[in-house]
């Protein structure tokens, strides 16, 4: 069945860094692919989004790209904050109606000053 | 996009009860879902919730225990029935917008049960 592999974390950064998350997907045809994130003691928030092939989502500052060849949809951002620590989710959608979401197991992000 | 509203935001409950979850959306959609998220853990469906009929489970997740209702296209609930303490998580309701994607979460609820 379709499946959403994220890298462990948790990944810590200082304030400015770089930052990639990777996420590699396994699905039959053509999934839709997110990034939501999940604040201390929140619920979900929509991060991004890519429907097709070679679409990049962006959103505050981070990136990712639909990557067929790779089945990949790593999130980037170039000088991350404080503010962004969370925990960051990939997940994918199948495009029959109704499919829910399949979700990768997460990846804490922590920002220091 | 849709706001969802779910209630309670959190509780504290007694092994052996049952807890009835909200969530109320602002407007129509065509799909709800309810998740569970363990702690420290990503989200799993429990099931879908179909408007007028019985809900739709997940592998591993059965209608006695997680009895679902959805009687319009903007309400449904969820219960967890007979809790224990392996129940403890945080239950979040989903929505999917007449078509369009993605789908958006309500806060969740975050049950402990003692």
């Amino acid at each position: 069945g379709d499946s959403v592999t994220q890298m462990e974390g948790p990944v810590t950064l200082s304030e400015e860094a770089f930052l990639t998350i990777n996420c590699t997907y396994t699905a039959t045809g053509y999934p839709s692919l997110f990034w939501y994130v999940q604040y201390p003691g929140e619920g979900l928030q929509l991060l991004l989004k890519a429907t097709k092939a070679d679409d990049k989502g962006s959103n505050k500052g981070f990136e990712a790209t639909y990557r067929k060849e790779t089945t990949s949809f790593h999130l980037e951002k170039g000088s991350v904050q404080v503010s962004d620590s969370a925990v960051y989710f990939c997940a994918l959608s199948g495009n029959q109606a109704g499919t829910a979401l399949i979700f990768g197991k997460g990846t804490t992000l922590s920002v220091s000053s | 996009s849709a706001v969802i509203s779910q209630k309670p935001s959190r509780d504290i409950c007694q092994r052996g009860t049952s807890l009835t979850i909200q969530c109320q959306v602002d407007s129509q959609v065509t799909m709800m879902f309810w998740y569970r998220q363990q702690p420290g853990q990503s989200l799993t469906l429990i099931a879908t919730a179909n408007q007028g009929s019985e809900a739709t489970y997940e592998s591993g997740f059965v209608i006695d225990k997680f009895p679902i209702s959805r009687p319009n296209l903007t309400f449904s609930t969820l219960t967890v029935s007979n809790m224990s303490p392996e129940d403890s998580s945080i239950y979040l309701c989903s929505v999917k917008e007449q078509g369009g994607q993605p789908q958006h979460f309500g806060d969740g609820t975050r049950l402990s049960i003692l």
